[in-house]
């Protein structure tokens, strides 16, 4: 069974340029959550997304944004990129809301992001 | 503000030692707590999660944790601990208020000698 995809896997951008990272859920899975993870650092929450509606945004400027697609797919866009956006993002899904609060999410293998 | 707090940053042990990875959490009233674990070259995984009952939560590859309120604490244990343990463990909390933002610790990096 195919679990969470992200693509891509690395990506080297430079200040003020735009980046858009995708996730693919796992089939059947309708809830998607991005993080943030920094080197050195515990994942940061962004956005929780179900059912094509946000349901959660974490402490992040309006230059991150994000959306989720009829198929569950999921796109994050960050605007006038800085050096301190360089880090690691993750795209978690799972079957519903509620068991992504429940701690019932699936992560996949991140995309790597530098900015220079 | 609330946060999530792991002791130790690197952790190293050799084979058959035992574990145990601290962790606190600030918040106050219910709270739900997981341990995640991510081993080299693969993805973050659940271990174990506790939302009430028993205090002692037991979770995948001999793993478990037990919940002190009075402590407001979260420690990892295992009794003896492999090679192939070897991995960051992060230690994610919320509170029963905030239904979807999970705070995390900064993680331990645990290394095993064989």
């Amino acid at each position: 069974d195919a679990g969470v995809t992200q693509s891509p896997t690395h990506l080297i951008k430079t200040r003020g340029q735009h980046v858009t990272l995708r996730c693919s859920p796992i089939s059947g899975h309708k809830s998607v959550s991005w993080y943030q993870q920094v080197l050195g650092q515990g994942p940061q929450f962004i956005f929780q997304y179900y059912e094509k509606e946000e349901r959660g945004r974490g402490n992040f400027p309006d230059r991150f944004s994000a959306r989720q697609f009829p198929n569950y797919s999921s796109e994050l866009n960050v605007n006038a990129l800085l050096l301190g956006d360089s880090a690691l993002y993750l795209c978690a899904s799972s079957l519903d809301w509620s068991l992504a609060v429940w701690g019932e999410q699936f992560f996949g293998p991140g995309t790597r992001l530098t900015v220079l | 503000a609330q946060s999530v707090s792991q002791h130790n940053h690197h952790v190293i042990l050799s084979e058959a030692a035992s574990l145990e990875l601290g962790c606190n959490y600030s918040y106050g009233g219910t709270v739900n707590l997981f341990w995640y674990v991510q081993y080299p070259g693969q993805h973050l995984q659940l271990l174990l999660k506790y939302f009430s009952g028993d205090p002692l939560v037991k979770g995948i590859k001999g793993f478990e944790a037990e919940f002190i309120k009075s402590k407001f604490s979260f420690n990892l244990r295992k009794p003896s601990v492999q090679w192939s343990d070897t991995a960051e463990y992060f230690c994610a909390g919320r509170s029963a208020g905030n239904n979807r933002k999970l705070i995390w610790g900064l993680g331990t990096s645990l290394a095993v000698n064989p």
